[in-house]
């Protein structure tokens, strides 16, 4: 059973555009969620976080918004760079477990010139 | 390096040998937890230590594998007996402290498992 969803694969902008990463959870009891970037043979890398008690956060071109009604985040990366090119995995965690992780099966972000 | 840093980079193993795979945490980092990921997956929990203690193993899929953390720095994943379902990347992932909602997970670069 899923509980983080990523439904969309892959996405292409062109670089300057808005880049939109979709994410939607089942499980009401994760309290934080986070987004992290992964490039080819490397591990993934921390990008911005949201506590559930927050609609959003933003970090220079990165922001976070949560709809806990909807159990819906995305993350818009505003202006694409061709560097912004990698996986994106969304995660959750929750009290239990040392707050571990629950990860959503990654978006391929594409920046073309 | 401040970083995780896990070795081997990459293991090829016949089926049926035993490997070891090695997480070197951030030092200093309380808490460490063990990932795996399948390709074109995201990385799944498998276990969790705070300092040397194994809180949580739950995500272990088999009692092929193990996992140690004896003096609450550097920890060990074993695979015992190697599967073709056992290829995967192992990820590490180190954290300051016990708390995910103010602390960061950071992880390594992990190790490529290949069972043949």
């Amino acid at each position: 059973d899923q509980q983080v969803k990523q439904n969309s694969p892959s996405l292409s902008v062109q670089e300057g555009r808005i880049s939109i990463l979709n994410c939607d959870y089942t499980n009401s009891m994760f309290d934080y969620f986070l987004w992290y970037k992964k490039y080819p043979a490397e591990g993934p890398t921390f990008l911005i976080s949201i506590s559930s008690i927050k609609d959003k956060n933003e970090d220079g071109r990165f922001t976070v918004f949560l709809n806990k009604s909807a159990k819906h985040l995305s993350l818009h990366i505003v202006p694409s760079q061709p560097g912004d090119s990698a996986v994106y995995f969304c995660a959750a965690g929750g009290k239990g477990g040392g707050n571990k992780l629950t990860f959503g099966t990654g978006t391929q972000l594409k920046v073309e010139l | 390096g401040a970083g995780v840093s896990q070795s081997p980079r990459y293991k090829v193993a016949k089926r049926g040998q035993d490997v070891a795979l090695r997480c070197d945490p951030i030092s200093g980092h309380v808490s460490l937890f063990w990932y795996q990921q399948a390709l074109g997956q995201g990385p799944e929990f498998l276990t969790y230590f705070q300092n040397e203690a194994q809180l949580d193993k739950s995500g272990l899929p088999s009692d092929r594998f193990f996992a140690e953390r004896p003096e609450g720095s550097v920890s060990t994943l074993k695979i015992q007996r190697t599967q073709q379902e056992d290829s995967a990347v192992y990820l590490c992932a180190s954290r300051l402290g016990t708390s995910g909602s103010t602390d960061t997970q950071y992880f390594g670069p992990g190790t490529r498992l290949t069972v043949l």
